[in-house]
């Protein structure tokens, strides 16, 4: 069974920083294509970032190129997302994703 | 960037009716859309993807078709499980983008 399991959400203030980690397991994550996306309170569902399966491409949504970093480790099974520099905005559940299955989500919380 | 036009926000259906919904490019995007499946507080659920083709356990009441800028979600015979947001998503460029979702509720 694929299973995709978040961690590392919790509350910042603006301008500060948190390590997104999610942990894979049931497929053959070196073989695939990885993304993190989320959803805001009440709110749709947004692409965030993605990132080839060696990690040599990654694709960012405009509004955190320079402030989120995308990363991987195969030999670990798990996927990373660096946020720095937070904004109110990027208040969500950040979800990591892969080979078409989506994990339960991890909830970041921006605010002074 | 691909906008994505999905219709109807939300709509009020009995068990056992028939669903349509749609998605609308702004671009052509060839077949590269998903569907995707989410109820409260869980995480979304992949229905389609490459516009048609199932993914694997769902069920074929759920159907995709379409290609280009148009495509469309049908569900036959809606069942009480079936009640959920759906989302389109484009996967042809980047960024990568979703519709604004439809609610399905029961009448």
């Amino acid at each position: 069974e694929v299973q995709l399991v978040e961690s590392g959400g919790g509350w910042v203030q603006p301008g500060g920083s948190l390590r997104l980690s999610c942990e894979a397991s049931g497929f053959v994550f070196r073989k695939n294509w990885m993304a993190w996306l989320r959803q805001a309170p009440g709110k749709g569902l947004e692409w965030v970032a993605d990132i080839k399966e060696d990690g040599s491409e990654k694709y960012y949504l405009d509004s955190v190129k320079g402030r989120f970093t995308i990363s991987r480790d195969n030999a670990q099974n798990s996927l990373y997302l660096q946020m720095n520099s937070l904004r109110a905005e990027d208040t969500a559940v950040y979800h990591c994703a892969g080979n078409w299955v989506w994990g339960q989500g991890t909830l970041v919380t921006v605010s002074s | 960037d691909i906008q994505m036009t999905q219709s109807p926000s939300s709509l009020s259906a009995s068990v056992g009716d028939r669903v349509t919904i749609t998605c609308r490019a702004s671009q052509g995007i060839s077949n590269s859309l998903a569907w995707f499946q989410q109820k409260p507080g869980k995480a979304p659920k992949s229905l389609i993807y490459a516009a048609s083709t199932l993914q694997s356990g769902v069920p074929s009441k759920f159907r995709g078709s379409g290609s280009g800028t148009d495509f469309t979600l049908t569900i036959s015979s809606l069942q009480p499980e079936d009640f959920a947001t759906y989302y389109c998503l484009q996967y042809n460029s980047y960024p990568r983008t979703f519709g604004q979702g439809t609610k399905v509720e029961i009448k």
